[in-house]
C-alpha cells in the first residue's frame, strides 16, 4: 500500500528557507498516472495548495506563492521536495504531501500525515 | 484570483440530511472534489468528479453539481461525520495545476 511521508525541521528563522522532503514508499513517483503536491494548512485554518509536481520534472505552482517556491523531484530515491524561500511567520502551517491521481480520481487520493513547521527566531 | 465559497459551518442532527455547498464561477467547467478533514489528521477524497464516490467511502456520501455550485449531500448523518469539509477545484483545464480549494465547512452533528 502506497504512503507518503514527510520530512524536514520543525522550526525555520524568519528570512530562511524552509525545506521539506516527502518520501514515497510502496509505489513508485515515476508512474504515468499521478502527480505529486505539496499542500499546507495554518493552524485553524484552511487547506492551501502550494504546487504540484510530475515525475518528469514538470511543476505547477500556486500564483500567490510561485515567486517563493521551488517544487523538485529526485525519481532515484523516490522522494519530491518543497523549498519555500523568505519565510516569515505567515508560512506557519502543518505541511501535507499527497498524490494526485490523474487518470481515474483527478484528485489528491493519498495524503501523509502531514508536518508542522513553525517559523519563528 | 480564483475563489471557491463555501459556509463556514452546517449543523444537523443525527439521522438527517446533511448538505454542504460550494460556489465558484469556473465550476460549470471544472469538476469538484471533497475532502473530510477530522482533528488531527490529514484531509480524506470523499467525492471525486462532482459526484463519484472513491471506494471505501460510505453510500452516504454524495455529491451533485448544478451551475456555479456543487453540493455535498450527507444522508443519514452519523457522529462520526463530525468533521471539517473542503471543496476543491481547478481554475483551468486539469486538476494538477491552478488547484483551488474553498475556505471549508465545520459540519457539528448535534
Amino acid at each position: 500500500q502506497l504512503q507518503l511521508q514527510e520530512s524536514g525541521p520543525g522550526l525555520v528563522k524568519p528570512s530562511e528557507t524552509l525545506s521539506l522532503t516527502c518520501t514515497v514508499s510502496g509505489g513508485s513517483i515515476s508512474s504515468s498516472s499521478y502527480y505529486w503536491g505539496w499542500i499546507r494548512q495554518p493552524p485553524g485554518k484552511g487547506l492551501e495548495w502550494i504546487g504540484s509536481i510530475y515525475y518528469s520534472g514538470s511543476t505547477y505552482y500556486n500564483p500567490s506563492l510561485k515567486s517563493r517556491v521551488t517544487i523538485s523531484v529526485d525519481t532515484s530515491k523516490n522522494q519530491f521536495s518543497l523549498k519555500l524561500s523568505s519565510v516569515t511567520a505567515a508560512d506557519t502551517a502543518v505541511y501535507y504531501c499527497a498524490r494526485l491521481d490523474s487518470t481515474t480520481l483527478d484528485a489528491f487520493d493519498i495524503w501523509g500525515q502531514g508536518t508542522m513547521v513553525t517559523v519563528s527566531s | 484570483s480564483y475563489e471557491l465559497t463555501q459556509p463556514p459551518s452546517v449543523s444537523v442532527s443525527p439521522g438527517q440530511t446533511a448538505r454542504i455547498t460550494c460556489s465558484g464561477d469556473a465550476l460549470p467547467k471544472q469538476y469538484a472534489y471533497w475532502y473530510q478533514q477530522k482533528p488531527g489528521q490529514a484531509p480524506v477524497l470523499v467525492i471525486y468528479k462532482d459526484s463519484e464516490r472513491p471506494s471505501g467511502i460510505p453510500e452516504r456520501f454524495s455529491g451533485s453539481s448544478s451551475g456555479t455550485t456543487v453540493t455535498l449531500t450527507i444522508s443519514g448523518v452519523q457522529a462520526e461525520d463530525e468533521a471539517d469539509y473542503y471543496c476543491q477545484s481547478a481554475d483551468s483545464s486539469g486538476t494538477y495545476r491552478d488547484v483551488v480549494f474553498g475556505g471549508g465547512t465545520k459540519l457539528t452533528v448535534l
